[in-house]
């Protein structure tokens, strides 16, 4: 099973600015890597898949890089809107399917 | 637009059984390969179930296997989680998801369902 790991738990960025979040692999997943944004009470959207491609509909602010085992996640003029729990998730060797254990996005 | 709404959750005794439901409306659903997934309350997500287009093929994640039976009907739209044998650990919010083809990429998701295993 593909272990995926993000950092940090949690980070508290202010309006406006940009947050970088991390995820790692235990092993290669190439580029098939996808992020997701979870709000409470509310179902995950997909906003990245393969690494690197916006998911319909999502705003240029988000933006993903790597392959291979690193990956990143960067939301740039951070809006209100943004403030959540981030999920990266490895698709390349599966079953099982995983997810990292997630970043919180806090306002500071 | 996509919607999967699902049902079925409730509360329940372990070593009891539930049936999830999850109607999907908005696309034409047998392309699609479905997956359960889940969260339990304070944690992270969890994929559970995939089932093919056709529901050729399953799977599972380990802690579910030989409990849970995911299946699907695509003359009525629907995804369904059968699910035995409960455990307290099995208490999770469950999300019905459509995937991007049958690629691991999880395009749409439901509001998910609560499921509680307690005496």
């Amino acid at each position: 099973e593909i272990v995926m790991t993000q950092s940090p738990a949690t980070l508290s960025v202010s309006p406006g600015e940009t947050a970088t979040l991390s995820c790692r692999a235990s092993e290669s997943v190439s580029g098939n890597l996808a992020w997701y944004q979870h709000k409470p009470g509310q179902a995950p959207r997909v906003l990245i898949h393969g690494a690197s491609t916006r998911a319909t509909g999502i705003p240029a602010r988000f933006s993903g890089t790597g392959s291979g085992t690193e990956f990143t996640l960067t939301i740039s003029s951070l809006q209100s809107e943004d403030f959540a729990v981030y999920y990266c998730q490895q698709y390349n060797n599966w079953p099982p399917i995983t997810f990292g254990q997630g970043t919180r996005l806090d306002i500071k | 637009q996509v919607q999967l709404v699902e049902s079925g959750g409730g509360v329940v005794q372990p070593g009891g059984s539930l049936r999830l439901s999850c109607a999907a409306s908005g696309f034409t659903f047998s392309p699609y390969a479905m997956h359960w997934t889940r969260q339990v309350p304070g944690k992270g997500l969890q994929w559970v179930a995939f089932i093919s287009k056709d529901g050729s093929n399953k799977y599972y994640v380990e802690s579910v296997k030989g409990r849970f039976t995911i299946s699907r009907d695509n003359s009525k739209n629907m995804l369904y989680l059968q699910m035995n044998s409960l455990r307290g650990e099995d208490t999770a919010v469950y999300y019905c998801v459509k995937d991007h083809g049958s690629s691991g990429i999880f395009d749409s998701w439901g509001q998910g369902t609560l499921v509680t295993v307690s005496s």
